[in-house]
């Protein structure tokens, strides 16, 4: 099992500032099959990033996402009022997919 | 567009049988190349893969539930189910239904989810 470790724990930031997240992976993601979430309370996680890169549909292209091998990283450029939320990475490379424990994005 | 929706009892007693289904409107769970999966978030702690179900009915579950776990198909009622036996209190949690494709991707279409509380 891949395990994914996510950095910060908190991250403590004011709108229209720049966010960055990290996911270490134990060992290498197979094909960058590197996926990021957004999840807020009460809801299902949402789709942002996969593929480490590739945004997905109805993505703002104010999230992105870099990194391969062991080293992924989500970046919000300019922070929202509505981006406040926990975010999860997700390896889906292997028979045994996992979640990282999340970084939780709040309003400093 | 393709929505998915979770039904279930809220409340399971301890090593009784968890069981829920997914509704899937908008789509056909036989489409080719598609996988229906499960997945649960206990309270304040992150996601984690139950298993997934193919098209074709082929299932792939995770190592650490495999043994508990089965998944399967009602093609006619267009949705897909999980049971999960001999529960106990660590089983508490959302659990969501969600979809893939191809296999080796990340979920992008997911349910609502659904608390499951075990408890006697």
């Amino acid at each position: 099992e891949i395990v994914l470790t996510q950095s910060p724990g908190t991250l403590s930031l004011s709108p229209g500032e720049r966010a960055t997240l990290s996911c270490r992976a134990g060992q290498s993601v197979s094909s960058n099959y590197l996926a990021w979430y957004q999840q807020k309370p009460g809801q299902a996680p949402r789709l942002l990033i996969y593929g480490a890169s590739t945004r997905a549909t109805g993505i703002p292209d104010r999230f992105s996402g870099s990194g391969s091998g062991t080293e992924y990283t989500l970046t919000i450029s300019r922070l929202e009022p509505e981006d406040f939320a926990v975010y999860y990475c997700q390896q889906y490379g292997t028979s045994q997919q996992a979640f990282g424990q999340g970084t939780k994005v709040e309003i400093k | 567009q393709l929505q998915l929706q979770e039904s279930g009892p809220g409340l399971v007693k301890p090593s009784e049988t968890l069981s829920l289904s997914c509704a899937v409107s908008g789509g056909s769970i036989s489409t080719s190349g598609y996988y229906w999966g499960w997945i649960r978030q206990p309270p304040g702690k992150w996601p984690e893969w139950i298993g997934s179900i193919y098209h074709s009915g082929s299932t792939y579950y995770s190592p650490s539930l495999k043994s508990r776990v089965t998944l399967f198909m009602d093609v006619s009622k267009n949705q897909f189910s999980l049971r999960l036996s001999s529960v106990t209190a660590a089983d508490t949690a959302t659990y969501y239904c969600a979809r893939h494709t191809p296999r080796h991707a990340p979920f992008d279409y997911w349910g609502q989810g659904s608390l499951v509380t075990v408890s006697s």
